[in-house]
């Protein structure tokens, strides 16, 4: 079974502060890797993909990949209320289009 | 920016009833999706489409699902005889070439909910 695990969360942070989002892979196949944000009753909205080991930045926003380990994370800087949310990690596998998500990790970020 | 849009927002239907969900891709984008989120679940995929052809269905995507791309923009779902299991939101998502890597980019969804 291909799966992609992520705790439920909630991950409750202060405003300011660093969160951290992690999410596991079993497929040591899997390709390309995404990170969403979904807002409760919203669809998915793309944040960040990563597809070679190592770290991606982007503003507020670092993906961190480590195949070996079939590990990927996501660090929000700064966090703001807004943040709050559920992130869905998802994962491609080779040859295929088809994202495969996890749960999603719920987070609050309180002032 | 480019939107991919969903009609409509919401759809309530008797059990057993015929629904299409439609869909308006990013223009000049090539590779169509459909996934589904049951309430409270995580996000499934339902189906890929390219070049008028399904490149690849999941086992949710049974005989009575069928998909759609009856014009040079929409992009349908077809659910023939719904089931009180159809319940939940549906999303449409597209990219825009066969790149190896690439990024999907979804549609608001559809709720839909089956009596």
């Amino acid at each position: 079974q291909k799966e992609v695990e992520q705790n439920s969360g909630p991950l409750s942070v202060p405003e300011g502060a660093i969160a951290s989002l992690n999410c596991t892979y079993s497929d040591r196949g899997s390709q390309s890797f995404f990170w969403y944000r979904q807002y409760s009753g919203k669809s998915p909205e793309l944040i960040m993909s990563i597809y070679s080991n190592g770290d991606k930045e982007d503003g507020r926003f670092t993906a961190q990949l480590n195949k070996a380990s079939q590990y990927v994370s996501l660090l929000i800087r700064d966090s703001q209320p807004s943040d709050s949310a559920t992130y869905l990690c998802a994962v491609t596998l080779h040859n295929t289009d088809k994202l495969i998500f996890g749960t999603g990790t719920r987070l609050q970020v309180f002032p | 920016e480019p939107e991919v849009t969903q009609t409509p927002s919401h759809q309530v239907t008797q059990m057993g009833q015929e629904v299409i969900l439609r869909c308006v891709p990013i223009s000049n984008h090539l590779y169509f999706y459909w996934y589904r989120q049951i309430l409270g679940q995580k996000v499934e995929f339902l189906v890929s489409f390219y070049n008028n052809e399904i490149s690849e269905k999941s086992e949710i995507f049974d005989d009575q699902f069928s998909v759609e791309r009856p014009d040079g923009s929409n992009f349908t779902l077809k659910i023939r005889s719904t089931k009180l299991e159809d319940s939940a939101m549906y999303f449409c998502a597209s990219i825009g070439g066969r790149l190896y890597y690439n990024e999907q980019f979804f549609g608001p969804g559809t709720r839909l909910t089956v009596l």
